[in-house]
């Protein structure tokens, strides 16, 4: 299967600050997509982005598909973002390869 | 629209009995994913269904554990004789055409 490595592993912001996640995959993938797994365990969707770049709000996304990279930005933190950013990449439309994970934890 | 329902949320079952989990797709999903996930790890993929057709279940334990996706109801993961191993939360993902998916709130298996 695809193998799916996120950096860095654990990440720890002050409120306001800014950061880029990032998302490697050893594939070529039709599917991409960020996701935020709350502190209640609930994955939210960010962005479904197998190529190009897009915008919501504070966060943006860019996939690289041709060098096999994403990447998440958050801007302007807050203490809502904390929790756990996924990367998931698909080949086609079958199962999704996660990633490991980051672990974003911001204070106050 | 609502989204993607799983129940139960909270399932605690003791070892050697069956759990039964449900996942209700979003209105107008007909393909269903359901992943795995054990502590502080990412999720795995277990199986792929569409109504009343498995796709691909590569990742699906070869026994005690089968899906279903019925013409009529929800999905069904069912584990048979549970052992402690198999606490971990379950997550089924509904999409309307195999690429973009939505997660459900999960279902929390404690095998005691």
């Amino acid at each position: 299967g695809i193998q799916v490595e996120q950096s860095p592993p654990d990440l720890i912001l002050q409120e306001g600050a800014n950061s880029t996640l990032r998302c490697n995959f050893s594939d070529s993938v039709n599917n991409l997509q960020w996701f935020h797994q709350n502190p209640w365990g609930q994955l939210i969707n960010l962005f479904y982005i197998p190529s190009g770049t897009k915008q919501n709000g504070r966060l943006s996304a860019t996939t690289v598909a041709t060098e096999r990279y994403s990447l998440l930005y958050i801007s302007s933190s807050q203490t809502t973002d904390s929790g756990v950013y996924f990367c998931a990449v698909s080949p086609w439309g079958n199962q999704f390869y996660f990633g490991t994970g980051t672990s974003l934890t911001v204070i106050p | 629209n609502a989204g993607v329902m799983q129940n139960p949320r909270h399932l605690v079952r003791r070892r050697g009995q069956e759990a039964r989990l449900r996942c209700s797709p979003m209105k107008g999903h007909s393909h269903v994913y359901w992943y795995r996930q054990l502590p502080e790890e990412g999720l795995k993929f277990m199986v792929y269904l569409q109504k009343e057709n498995i796709i691909d279940e590569s990742g699906m334990p070869k026994e005690r554990f089968s899906a279903e996706f019925p013409k009529e109801g929800p999905s069904i993961l069912r584990i048979q004789q549970v052992v402690r191993g198999d606490s971990a939360a379950y997550f089924c993902a509904s999409s309307p055409s195999g690429y973009e998916q939505y997660f459900g709130p999960g279902t929390r298996l404690t095998v005691t």
